[in-house]
This record gives C-alpha cells, sequence and structure tokens, in this order.
C-alpha cells in the first residue's frame, strides 16, 4: 500500500541555519514524490517535484530509492520559509492518485 | 480568477442534516480530486476523477459519501445525515491528467463544521 511519512510535526529553526524536513515513503513501483507548501492564509501549492529536479526558493530533495526518503532541504533558512510542509508520493502512471504525508511545520526564528 | 473555486467556503450544519459542496476546477482540467484535512494532519484522498469517470473513492470513505461530476466539468461532494466527525476542510483540486508528475492546483477548500 501507499503510504507517506514525516516524523516531525514541528521544525524550528535559527534564520540562516541549514534545514532539512524528512519524507519517507512506501511503495512497491516507481513513485513520483512531491512537496507540497502551504503558507499562512494560502492555498496549498506545488513546491518541487524530484522528475524536475530543480531548486525552487533554494530548496531541494533528493529521492533515495535505497532508503525510500525524499527529505527537503536548504542550506540557509529565510523567514519568509516559515509553513507547513507536505511530501506527496503519487505512483508511476498518469491514473494514479496523489497522497499526502502528515505534515511538517516549519517554524524560522528571526 | 481562473485558479480551482470552492463553493461555499464555510458550512454549519446540524447533525443528520446533508450537506453538499461544490467545486470548480481550473477550465480543461480533466483530473479532479477531493481530500479531507483536519487539525494537524495532511490532506487525506476521499475520491477523484478523470473526466466524469469516478478512478477511485477511498474505503475508509463511508456510504454517506458521495461525489459527482456529470460533465466531466465541476463536481459536487455530499454528505448525507452528517455526524460530529465530518467536521473538518474539504479540499477540491484538479490537473491536466494526461501525466503521473502533474502538479495539483488546490482550491481554497469548504470548512464544515458539524453541530
Amino acid at each position: 500500500a501507499q503510504r507517506v511519512t514525516q516524523p516531525e510535526k514541528l521544525l524550528s529553526v535559527f534564520k540562516g541555519a541549514p534545514v532539512e524536513l524528512k519524507c519517507n515513503y512506501s511503495y512497491s513501483g516507481s513513485p513520483e514524490l512531491f512537496w507540497y507548501v502551504q503558507y499562512s492564509r494560502q492555498r496549498l501549492q506545488l513546491l518541487l517535484r524530484h522528475i524536475s529536479r530543480e531548486s525552487i526558493k533554494g530548496f531541494t530533495a533528493d529521492l533515495n530509492k535505497g532508503e525510500t526518503s525524499f527529505h527537503l532541504k536548504k542550506p540557509f533558512a529565510q523567514e519568509e520559509d516559515s509553513a507547513m510542509y507536505y511530501c506527496a508520493l503519487s505512483g508511476g502512471t498518469s491514473y494514479d492518485k496523489v497522497i499526502f504525508g502528515p505534515g511538517t511545520s516549519l517554524s524560522v526564528i528571526p | 480568477d481562473t485558479g480551482v473555486s470552492q463553493n461555499p467556503r464555510h458550512k454549519i450544519t446540524k447533525r443528520g442534516q446533508n450537506v453538499t459542496f461544490r467545486c470548480d476546477p481550473i477550465s480543461e482540467h480533466n483530473r479532479l480530486y477531493w481530500y479531507r484535512q483536519t487539525l494537524g494532519q495532511g490532506p487525506e484522498f476521499l475520491t477523484y476523477f478523470q473526466n466524469e469517470a469516478q478512478l477511485e473513492k477511498s474505503r475508509l470513505l463511508s456510504d454517506r459519501f458521495s461525489a459527482e461530476r456529470p460533465k466531466g466539468s465541476f463536481s459536487t461532494l455530499e454528505i448525507q445525515r452528517t455526524e460530529q466527525g465530518d467536521s473538518a476542510m474539504y479540499l477540491c483540486a484538479s490537473s491536466p491528467g494526461v501525466q503521473a508528475n502533474e502538479k495539483l492546483f488546490f482550491g481554497s477548500g469548504t470548512q464544515l463544521s458539524v453541530l
């Protein structure tokens, strides 16, 4: 069965410090992995997806199939990074649904 | 605004009443999802459509829940005989529905409170 876990419900870091939000998944095939973000009073929106290998707002994420992880990283946290972050997974076909993890609330302390 | 639109934004109802929510996806998006989110939790998958076809409904979903997308455009989610445990934010999302790694576009949600 598909499952996404995010072990930390809350994460606090100081401005300028590195940040890593953990995500682990279980899926029998080759999944598509995503990070979504929800800023205060805004809609849930895509931050990045592993297929694009892109860096958005300084965030990167590497898919590690051996460890079934897709951790989100940023070398220097900014106050505007404070938000809820959700890791999400979809199967490898266009007909597969997207499921979400429980989320991590990131708080960047000035 | 050409984003995903959900109505109403808030709904307060008494236990046992029926409620219906509407979602208007982005024009020409074939895929439409319904999720439920409670405080401190991630979006929980409820069901999704490809055009007018309902592809999957969560096994956790009671028979009191039903969703339709009759013409492949807007969708409705109905909850019959509401219970206090149904209180949650109901989110709708859409995507083109062509590739596996597509971005989901979310609406602002409908906040349901069952008294």
